[in-house]
């Protein structure tokens, strides 16, 4: 079964409205992340975690929070949601025993901000 | 700039076909890793194969393998005797020390897409 799950995996929002993305990992990782995907980019790093109660910016930021609640769940808040922030969301976990562990990812959630 | 560079944005091969896929990239790290990561249809993204920079073992995985040219800063997956099922998005990523700490960063990423 898929240690990596991301709720919803589609979403519709308007712009202004509050959009909360969710992650739920059991590989047991300390490292969890949150990527966009957009074409013409790869996969941008916008917040990541290494462990409970902590959250970390990563390259792109702006826009969004992030809230790491437990070592399982990681959650990616849009407070204010942007038709700009219309993308592909991957959540991803890694080990941080091992420095140069792969990530493992979700499935991915299509978000559309009209 | 961008420090990860897959030049060929989409490919295309038959079935039974060998491919190999690009990627450059840049670091000032003595120590590093690379991944490829192929972005399923489904919408999944899954892990392929990993090149340690420390490594000069040419890695290999099922019918995946590298081509790591370390001076070159060049790194290539090479897919033998392609399947449909090999259709999809393929990304590099380099896997250094940051000023933030250790990040992946992300190639744009190769479409292929492999005909019966």
């Amino acid at each position: 079964e898929a240690a990596v799950t991301q709720s919803p995996r589609n979403k519709v929002a308007v712009t202004g409205g509050k959009v909360t993305l969710s992650c739920n990992q059991t590989n047991n990782h300390n490292n969890m992340y949150w990527y966009r995907q957009d074409t013409g980019h790869g996969l941008r790093l916008i917040h990541y975690s290494y462990g409970a109660g902590s959250t970390e910016k990563g390259d792109i930021p702006d826009g969004y929070k992030a809230s790491r609640p437990s070592q399982e769940n990681f959650s990616l808040i849009l407070e204010l949601a942007t038709p700009s922030q219309t993308s592909v969301y991957f959540c991803a976990s890694g080990d941080a025993r091992t420095v140069y562990a792969e990530q493992f990812f979700g499935p991915g959630t299509r978000l559309t901000v009209l | 700039a961008q420090k990860v560079i897959q030049v060929w944005s989409t490919a295309s091969r038959q079935e039974g076909e060998e491919l190999t896929l690009d990627c450059s990239y840049e670091t000032s790290q003595v120590l590093y890793h690379l991944f490829w990561y192929k972005h399923l249809l489904s919408g999944e993204m899954v892990f392929l194969i990993r090149q340690m920079s420390s490594s000069t073992a040419k890695e290999r995985s099922g019918r995946y393998s590298v081509v790591f040219q370390k001076s070159l800063k060049s790194i290539s997956l090479v897919i033998s005797a392609l399947q449909p099922d090999d259709s999809g998005k393929y990304f590099c990523a380099l896997w250094e020390l940051g000023d933030m700490g250790y990040k992946l960063t992300f190639g744009t990423g190769t479409s292929l897409l492999v005909d019966p």
